[in-house]
């Protein structure tokens, strides 16, 4: 069965700090895998994904993520957090393919706090 | 841009009532999806579609049902509402191109 890990519920951050927010996945066929961040009070909004090709993913906002098979790892990293950026982040892996209507199992998520 | 919209943005239900949260979708997109999202848990898959009036469970359907009569409207049906069902509810939709687009969710408490 597919799952997903990010290990810290909680990090806090120093405004104009790097970030890097960590997720592991268990898939058994090629993963298609997606970094989703959600403020206080909205739905979920799609920061990156990653289906093939470079594993090195860009994303809006300035988010990027990095893919590594040999790690099952596809960790999120900012090299300059805003405030703006406090929120809470999901990783996600599921089927990408036109023909599945699987759906996405989510990580439990990771609650970023910015220090002013 | 594809719209996901649910009805309903609170919802308060007393237990054991009949609960409809709907959700529409304006792209024409064949798989729809209901999650409930609960704090230290994320997101768990209750029910899916991949085409009117078919659906299969996900990972937590009890106490719960479903209903696609059109391919825009996926209904969740909550027949007896009960307290441990007080959650975020999203909906999405995926199709090929666009993959995943979810709506802003539907906070219910029971009361």
């Amino acid at each position: 069965a597919q799952s997903v890990t990010q290990p810290d519920i909680h990090i806090t951050v120093s405004e104009g700090a790097s970030l890097e927010l960590r997720c592991n996945y268990s898939y058994g066929a090629t993963p298609y895998l997606f970094w989703y961040v959600q403020s206080p009070g909205q739905g979920l909004q799609l920061l990156l994904k990653y289906f093939s090709g470079d594993t090195l993913v860009q994303g809006i906002k300035g988010f990027e993520a990095e893919f590594k098979r040999s790690q099952s790892s596809f960790n999120l990293r900012k090299p300059s957090v805003h405030w703006s950026d406090a929120a809470e982040y999901f990783c996600a892996v599921g089927s990408y393919s036109g023909g599945g209507a699987d759906g996405l199992t989510f990580g439990k998520g990771t609650h970023l706090i910015i220090q002013p | 841009d594809v719209k996901v919209t649910q009805s309903s943005r609170y919802l308060v239900k007393r237990t054991g009532e009949k609960v409809f949260l709907e959700c529409v979708q304006d792209m024409d997109h064949e798989n729809m999806f209901w999650y409930r999202q609960d704090p230290g848990l994320g997101l768990r898959l209750i029910y899916f579609s991949y085409d009117v009036k078919m659906k299969e469970k996900g990972d937590i359907p009890e106490g719960y049902s479903v209903s696609r009569e059109k391919k825009e409207r996926f209904s969740l049906i909550l027949e007896s509402a009960s307290t441990n069902q007080t959650s975020m509810y999203l909906c999405a939709t995926k199709s090929h191109l666009n993959g995943y687009t979810f709506g802003s969710g539907t906070r219910l408490t029971v009361v």
